[in-house]
């Protein structure tokens, strides 16, 4: 157990549609992570939250936005859904700013759209 | 910029045989190193990182990495692979200094042969 929790585990959901995914971090990481992993595309980056702020931003489409709240958990929100969009969701959170802590990963989350 | 070159996205080796997974890194400062394990369905769970100090690092499951400065290498090596090492692996590299945003290789994904 990574600590990091993802819900919910799947999600089903059609094409046109808007849904939100959501991660609670590893107590006291201050850092999260979203990934994209597709078969075609692999492991994409998307965006980067640190202490509720921007800090990165990766391959993330504009129907996608993102937010980490107060208490540090974060939301994915992927709006107008294609068929492409199918693939697994990761969240990931680190300690701190420094290079030499490592992501810790959830389980994902697997979006299928119809 | 950083990136990760994994070269072989596919590896097959025998049971018992040598597992070599190589990792090439370019980072215009010094990098934090990382491989990432990934079984079908689950999330990425850290095998071992490079940060400072010995530049040979063992991991879990009788892995075990060098980081090479001079090659800009960090690959992976198990003397003797189990049936329960075919996975996804995946290497990625992280700066300590401008900024903590992981930039991860495309993996490669280890066959185990009985």
């Amino acid at each position: 157990d990574s600590g990091v929790t993802q819900t919910p585990k799947h999600l089903i959901t059609a094409t046109g549609q808007r849904v939100t995914l959501r991660c609670s971090p590893r107590s006291g990481d201050l850092s999260v992570y979203w990934y994209q992993q597709s078969l075609d595309q692999g492991l994409q980056f998307l965006i980067q939250y640190y202490n509720g702020e921007e800090r990165a931003k990766g391959n993330i489409l504009e129907r996608f936005s993102a937010q980490q709240f107060p208490d540090l958990h974060s939301e994915l929100n992927l709006s107008s859904l294609e068929l492409g969009d199918s693939a697994l969701y990761f969240c990931a959170s680190s300690g701190g700013t420094g290079g030499n802590t490592e992501a810790f990963f959830g389980q994902g989350t697997r979006l299928t759209v119809v | 910029a950083q990136s990760v070159t994994q070269l072989g996205s596919h590896v097959s080796v025998s049971e018992g045989a040598l597992v070599l997974l190589r990792c090439n890194y370019s980072s215009s400062v010094p990098p934090y190193l990382f491989w990432y394990v990934q079984y079908p369905n689950q999330g990425l769970q850290l095998l071992l990182k490079y940060t400072t100090g010995a530049t040979l690092v063992k991991g879990i499951n009788g892995f075990e990495a060098e980081f090479k400065k001079s090659e800009t290498s960090f690959h992976l090596t198990k003397p003797s692979a189990h049936m329960s090492d075919a996975a996804e692996y995946f290497c990625a590299v992280r700066q300590g200094y401008t900024g903590n945003q992981f930039y991860f290789g495309t993996g490669t994904s280890l066959t185990v042969i009985p």
